[in-house]
């Protein structure tokens, strides 16, 4: 059973550039949250997708979108780069059926380094 | 605001020795509380789970308690090991308004020296 999957595991691009993250969610999953996380910091919540929608989202600019695929796994797609968009971008996988969140699981996350 | 606090913010311990770390939390009324332990570069591992009328947890050498009352948790560490060196993180989920959207603290930087 596996686990939730992210590509790639690091990566480094341009100030202005765009990126594209993924993610494909544990065995049974339904929905994908997407969070950045700053060096010594918590993760920060960015949007969350089911049923192929936006369902919520965090205080990020629109620079930041996403998109979830019928087989319940997620892009998350960052325009205009800046130097402080480098963060390690983690991705949870959930079922919307256990509001609680008890079966919420992390993948181990992309390293986006700005320059 | 829904906010999670935890202290201290880093810890250096040595191999063997206990430790325990706190959680502050204003989220009410929540659903469940999690410990969760992240290593560098890593996504993070749940530890335990505690709904608002569970007391404590454990798992292994992780103990964690919930005090609803005071909006407290703390979770201890038990004859640290060096792999225990990480950050450790409270996140509440609330049970309102529709948003099960959990809530993270900044986490605590435990170090275990030899």
């Amino acid at each position: 059973d596996a686990g939730v999957t992210q590509s790639p595991t690091h990566l480094i691009k341009t100030r202005g550039q765009q990126v594209t993250l993924r993610c494909s969610p544990k065995s049974g999953h339904d929905t994908v949250s997407w969070y950045q996380q700053a060096l010594g910091q918590g993760p920060q919540f960015i949007f969350q997708y089911y049923e192929e929608e936006e369902r919520q989202r965090g205080n990020f600019p629109d620079r930041f979108s996403g998109h979830q695929f019928p087989n319940y796994s997620s892009e998350l797609n960052v325009n205009a780069l800046l130097l402080g968009d480098s963060a390690l971008y983690l991705c949870a996988s959930s079922v919307m059926a256990d509001p609680a969140n008890y079966g919420y699981t992390f993948g181990s996350g992309t390293r986006l380094t700005v320059v | 605001k829904n906010q999670v606090e935890q202290s201290p913010q880093s810890l250096i311990i040595l191999e063997g020795k206990n430790c325990t770390l706190q959680c502050n939390y204003t989220v009410s009324p929540f659903s469940n509380l999690r410990w969760y332990k992240q290593d560098t570069g890593r996504g993070p591992v749940s530890l335990t789970i505690m709904t608002f009328s569970e007391n404590t947890k454990s798992n292994g050498r992780y103990t964690a308690t919930l005090d609803a009352d005071t909006k407290q948790s703390s979770l201890h560490i038990t004859a640290s090991q060096l792999s225990d060196s990480a950050s450790y993180i409270c996140v509440v989920t609330p049970l309102s308004g529709g948003s099960y959207i959990p809530t993270f603290g900044r986490g605590t930087s435990l170090i275990v020296h030899p």
